[in-house]
């Protein structure tokens, strides 16, 4: 079991830019989650993924986000068109789904891709 | 909606002694979990502990343990004989569907 992983791990983009940052789970999860966090403060929850299909999306993922989860095993953030705020750690989770869409079990964390806006 | 509030930005504990974080919640749920995590600097968030809402009996790990208090919406953590290792940040997280983190408690170990 490798764990959780995602690439890359910094990012330094200008204003203006798209970036893309993908996240693979621990095989045979078949939950996928997205956190943002900022310095000093706790993950903040972004969206999340049922195998394929994206379940839940957060107020906090405006439409400058976009994730994906094509064949429901690795996942794509895509950040379009970044802003300085936008500079924060983006978190990758994943979880088995032991209660068939109902709680979600002990989530697992990837090191996180540390994205920069100048 | 869930919240979860630490009411303790920082916190320091000698090297074997014991600290306790605390941590409450707030959830409409009837079904959920309880977690504390860990985060070192710079490294990624590790989980320490996971609590069951429906179960009374607290959850131990080695030398960590909690005090659930279902009715009071209480969840805190207890180290025990402290490690240098054991500094990091702590987040206490709420689950339903998706988790819930609180604010963080950062803990400092001396020798």
């Amino acid at each position: 079991d490798t764990g959780v992983s995602q690439d890359p791990r910094h990012k330094i983009t200008k204003r203006g830019q798209n970036v893309t940052f993908r996240c693979d789970p621990i095989s045979e999860h078949n939950r996928l989650y997205w956190y943002r966090q900022t310095l000093g403060q706790g993950p903040e929850f972004l969206t999340y993924f049922q195998n394929e299909a994206q379940l839940e999306k957060s107020r906090l993922l405006s439409d400058r986000f976009s994730a994906e989860r094509p064949k429901g095993s690795f996942s794509t953030l895509e950040i379009q068109r970044t802003e300085q705020g936008d500079s924060a750690m983006y978190l990758c989770a994943s979880s088995p789904d032991v209660f068939q869409g109902g709680i979600a079990d002990t989530q697992y964390f990837g090191p996180g891709t540390r994205l920069t806006v100048l | 909606a869930q919240t979860v509030t630490q009411s303790q930005p920082e916190m320091s504990v000698q090297e074997a002694e014991t600290v306790t974080l605390s941590c409450t919640y707030d959830t409409s749920e009837s079904d959920y979990y309880l977690f504390w995590y860990k985060q070192p600097p710079s490294r990624q968030m590790i989980l320490v502990i996971r609590q069951e809402a429906y179960k009374q009996q607290n959850a131990t790990e080695n030398r960590f343990s909690v005090n659930f208090q279902k009715a009071a919406k209480s969840f805190s953590l207890k180290i025990s004989d402290s490690q240098l290792g054991d500094a990091a940040m702590y987040f206490c997280a709420c689950s339903a569907r998706q988790l819930t983190f609180g604010s963080g408690t950062q803990l400092t170990v001396l020798p």
